[in-house]
């Protein structure tokens, strides 16, 4: 029990779908992570929120789109989404986004575009 | 962007040692951490390094260099649920986390 949930934990969805992945902590933490995971490739960061507050895009395509209502809810919105978005998308939390406080991830949506 | 390299497979038996070696490139540097994947399950923290030398705790201990920007993860007395993915993770000058793609180590009996 990591104190990160991710639901759900597979998805299949064609690419005129529109799905939410969700994501909660119950940590207490104030930063919260938006990772993409592929196949041999190393962990990608996605979205960044400290405080509610988006403090990071990277450079991720406007199909993906984030939504953090308070510190311990994040949601991922997805729509049009290519064959090559299907990969593992990792939520995680921290205290803060500085210091030496380590991530704390969830378990994973295991996502398949069709 | 930067740059993190550690291989791709290692493979050792039970009861030995292995050494996972991570070298990097980064804008700054603010703390590199290792984590351990299981397949199919979330990672999970290992270690976090930010000065020279070396930090352990119990069968794991890590190592770093700042100056050769290098780390490396060492697992000593393995055990067959040490098979996993070892992810290296270092922290740049924004505090932005960047990982390798990981080291699968297999432990044979």
């Amino acid at each position: 029990e990591t104190g990160v949930t991710q639901t759900p934990r597979h998805l299949v969805m064609g690419m005129t779908n529109k799905k939410s992945l969700k994501c909660e902590q119950h940590l207490g933490h104030n930063a919260m992570y938006w990772y993409k995971q592929s196949a041999k490739k190393p962990l990608e960061l996605m979205f960044v929120y400290n405080f509610k507050e988006q403090t990071e895009n990277n450079s991720v395509p406007s199909r993906f789109s984030p939504e953090c209502p308070n510190s311990s809810h994040l949601f991922l919105h997805l729509h049009t989404l290519q064959p090559e978005d299907s990969a593992l998308y990792l939520c995680a939390s921290s205290l803060e986004t500085s210091g030496s406080d380590e991530q704390y991830f969830g378990p994973g949506t295991r996502l398949t575009v069709t | 962007g930067q740059n993190i390299d550690q291989p791709t497979e290692m493979t050792a038996t039970e009861g030995a040692i292995v050494q996972i070696n991570c070298t990097y490139q980064t804008s700054g540097f603010n703390g590199l951490f290792w984590y351990q994947q299981h397949a199919g399950e979330a990672p999970t923290f290992l270690s976090y390094n930010v000065l020279d030398g070396l930090e352990e705790k119990g069968r794991f201990s890590s190592f770093l260099s700042r100056s050769k920007g290098y780390s490396y993860l060492l697992l000593k007395e393995l055990q067959m649920k040490d098979s996993a993915s070892y992810l290296c993770a270092v922290r740049d000058r924004d505090y932005k986390l960047s990982f390798g793609a990981g080291t699968t180590v297999t432990v044979r009996a």
